[in-house]
């Protein structure tokens, strides 16, 4: 079945600092979804990626699309404590099937 | 305000004991899932339905039912079969699957079995 897998699995950064975490797919991806869960809350959705190479920006984060839509990345520049939190990816195979979650990424941002 | 709503926010309950968690939406969302989440893991997919009266297993349905009789609601039920219950349960709405629409979570239950 398709897996998503997501590094790294923690990430402790000094404010100010950049940030990125990477998701992989096993399979091509029809779509990929960015979630944020903050320290005791649920997902929220941040985005959707749908195009080959396609690139988003939401201020500071860039979310990236793959060219051949099997991986996909999120960029924060300059953190702040505010971008704390776990990061998932969420991806979605051509055959129309239920999103795959990645393991997530847990950000933390000394101040 | 339109949005999730999931009760209890925390569940206790003695092993061998079946337990059913609510979920409520009035986000008008054909589409509705279960998810369960573990300790610094993702979220895994216990069922899913897409329209009232029609439900699917998901990656981890063993142990686990669930029904949609309403549009609104969609109760999961954790039976004694279910090895390890202890975790944190999310429900979780969308406009419609296959159109690849955003997920809207609830605030969750987190169930401890003992």
């Amino acid at each position: 079945g398709q897996q998503v897998m997501q590094i790294p699995q923690y990430q402790h950064v000094q404010e100010g600092e950049d940030f990125t975490t990477y998701c992989n797919s096993s399979t091509t991806l029809s779509n990929i979804q960015w979630y944020k869960q903050r320290p005791g809350g649920h997902p929220v959705f941040l985005i959707q990626l749908v195009k080959s190479g396609e690139v988003k920006k939401q201020k500071r984060l860039t979310f990236q699309f793959g060219e051949a839509k099997k991986n996909s990345s999120l960029h924060i520049t300059a953190t702040q404590t505010t971008d704390v939190g776990t990061y998932f990816c969420a991806g979605r195979g051509n055959a129309g099937n239920m999103l795959t979650f990645g393991g997530g990424t847990r950000l933390m941002v000394k101040p | 305000d339109g949005g999730i709503t999931q009760s209890p926010k925390y569940l206790f309950r003695k092993e061998g004991q079946n337990v059913t968690l609510s979920c409520e939406q009035n986000l008008n969302h054909d589409a509705m899932y279960w998810y369960r989440q573990d300790p610094g893991q993702g979220l895994r997919l216990i069922y899913y339905s897409q329209i009232v009266n029609d439900f699917q297993k998901g990656d981890i349905a063993e142990g686990y039912s669930v029904s949609r009789e309403k549009k609104e609601s969609f109760p999961l039920t954790v039976t004694s079969a279910q090895k390890n219950p202890t975790a944190f349960y999310l429900c979780a709405s969308s406009v419609r699957d296959r159109f690849n629409s955003p997920l809207h979570f609830g605030n969750g239950t987190r169930l401890t079995v003992t």
